[in-house]
């Protein structure tokens, strides 16, 4: 079955710094991934989505991701951290390889951004 | 309307007690989902609708919850004899049937069972 794991609850970074939040997923096939951002009291915001081609997808607000099929990573990276980019983050999956059909999250990684 | 909507946006119930949390979807999409999200945890996924029907509804976790689309838009999720664990963020996302296509979620509605 289909799983993601983001292998970190918490991570604190300053503002200006780089970041990098881990997922890896499991899934036999090409996988449609996807991160999305959760800011409290907001619903789920798309920062960006893999289904095929350039492995290296670029998203909304400086965020890029790296789809990695020898390490089954997709990590989300970005150079530069504003505090406004407090928030959660989840790492999902598309269950049937799809772009319809349910997704499959991750635990989430909360970023605390220090000034 | 611009996004999903969500209806409440808080709800406290006592145990037992019968719920209805609606969501209405961006115009024109066929797609509804619903997820659950308990304290510390990402999204659980509950139920697809395409159109009027349920095409997955695996995620439901027992026969007290179920859901509806009665015209392929708004879609109600319904939870009879609420217990202290169904409370969670229950989140409605839609999208059409473009391939590639967004989920685009909605705030959610809290649902607290006392």
């Amino acid at each position: 079955a289909q799983s993601v794991t983001q292998p970190d609850i918490h991570i604190t970074v300053s503002e200006g710094a780089s970041l990098e939040l881990r997922c890896n997923y499991s899934y036999g096939a090409t996988p449609y991934l996807f991160w999305y951002v959760q800011s409290p009291g907001q619903g789920l915001q798309l920062l960006l989505k893999y289904f095929s081609g350039d492995t290296l997808v670029q998203g909304i607000k400086g965020f890029e991701a790296e789809f990695k099929r020898s390490q089954s990573s997709f990590n989300l990276r970005k150079p530069s951290v504003h505090w406004s980019d407090a928030a959660e983050y989840f790492c999902a999956v598309g269950a049937d390889g799809g772009s319809q059909g349910n997704l499959i999250f991750g635990k989430g990684t909360k970023l605390s951004v220090k000034p | 309307g611009a996004g999903v909507s969500q209806t409440p946006s808080n709800k406290v119930t006592e145990k037992g007690k019968y719920v209805e949390l609606r969501c209405d979807p961006i115009s024109g999409h066929t797609a509804l989902y619903w997820y659950r999200q308990s304290l510390g945890q990402g999204p659980e996924f509950l139920i697809y609708f395409q159109g009027t029907g349920a095409a997955d509804d695996s995620g439901l976790p027992n026969d007290r919850f179920f859901a509806v689309r009665p015209e392929g838009s708004v879609s109600t999720l319904k939870i009879q004899r609420t217990e202290r664990g169904d409370s969670a963020v229950y989140l409605c996302a839609s999208s059409s049937m473009l391939p590639g296509d967004t989920q685009y979620f909605g705030p959610g509605t809290r649902l607290t069972v006392l």
